[in-house]
């Protein structure tokens, strides 16, 4: 079973500052999904990746499949970017995103 | 689109009753999955399906059944409710093969007293 284990858990930082939210796996996978959970309880998908990076507006995510890690950054942060932040992974051998496994969150809040 | 769709919102059930979470997409997708969320813990995944007529168990099926006569509709049943299935329920759904994203409906707050 793969462990997801994300750092920090809680993250608190004022408008503007550079964030970084990280993210490993024990076990090899196929692609790792970051999510983000509103305040409200809605979940949106916001990357899937499966090696190198990918960038959508101020966020970026990053993977190292060598070392089993996985960051994403958000630039110039901002008070709506107050969320929490999921990390999750399918396992090598799985052809969808049926079956994820799921770290903990890291809640984010950014203030004015 | 109306996406992926879950009722009721918020329930309240007692200990030995049972019910049916719905939850239904619009995409034509393929693949669905029930997750509960627990404080403190992520996501955990109950049932999933990779098609209609196609189910399977995920890591915390005791409990709970699950039938998929259609591409639209992936019910979630408690059988016979107990207070540690006091949860947050997600219904997600995505295409196959591996689609970049993974649709999750607003969830359902189960409440077993």
């Amino acid at each position: 079973k793969n462990e997801v284990e994300q750092s920090p858990q809680n993250l608190t930082a004022q408008e503007g500052e550079f964030i970084t939210i990280n993210c490993s796996y024990s076990v090899g996978i196929s692609a790792l999904h970051w999510l983000q959970q509103h305040p409200g309880g809605g979940i949106v998908s916001l990357f899937m990746l499966s090696s190198g990076k990918k960038k959508h507006g101020r966020l970026i995510a990053t993977i190292n499949i060598q070392e089993k890690h996985s960051s994403l950054h958000i630039t110039a942060s901002h008070p709506r970017d107050s969320a929490v932040y999921i990390c999750a992974v399918r396992n090598t051998g799985d052809f969808g995103n049926e079956k994820l496994t799921f770290g903990t969150g890291t809640r984010l809040t950014i203030i004015p | 689109n109306a996406g992926v769709t879950q009722t009721p919102k918020f329930q309240v059930l007692k200990t030995g009753q049972s019910m049916t979470l719905q939850c239904a997409q619009d995409m034509n997708h393929e693949y669905m999955s029930w997750y509960r969320q627990d404080p403190g813990m992520g996501l955990r995944l109950i049932h999933y399906s990779v098609g209609a007529g196609i189910t399977d168990q995920g890591e915390v099926p005791n409990g709970y059944n699950v039938s998929r006569s259609t591409t639209e509709d992936f019910p979630l049943r408690l059988l016979s409710a107990a207070p540690s299935q006091t949860s947050v329920y997600f219904c997600a759904s995505s295409q196959s093969p591996a689609q970049e994203t993974q649709y999750f409906g607003p969830g359902t707050r189960l409440l077993v007293l």
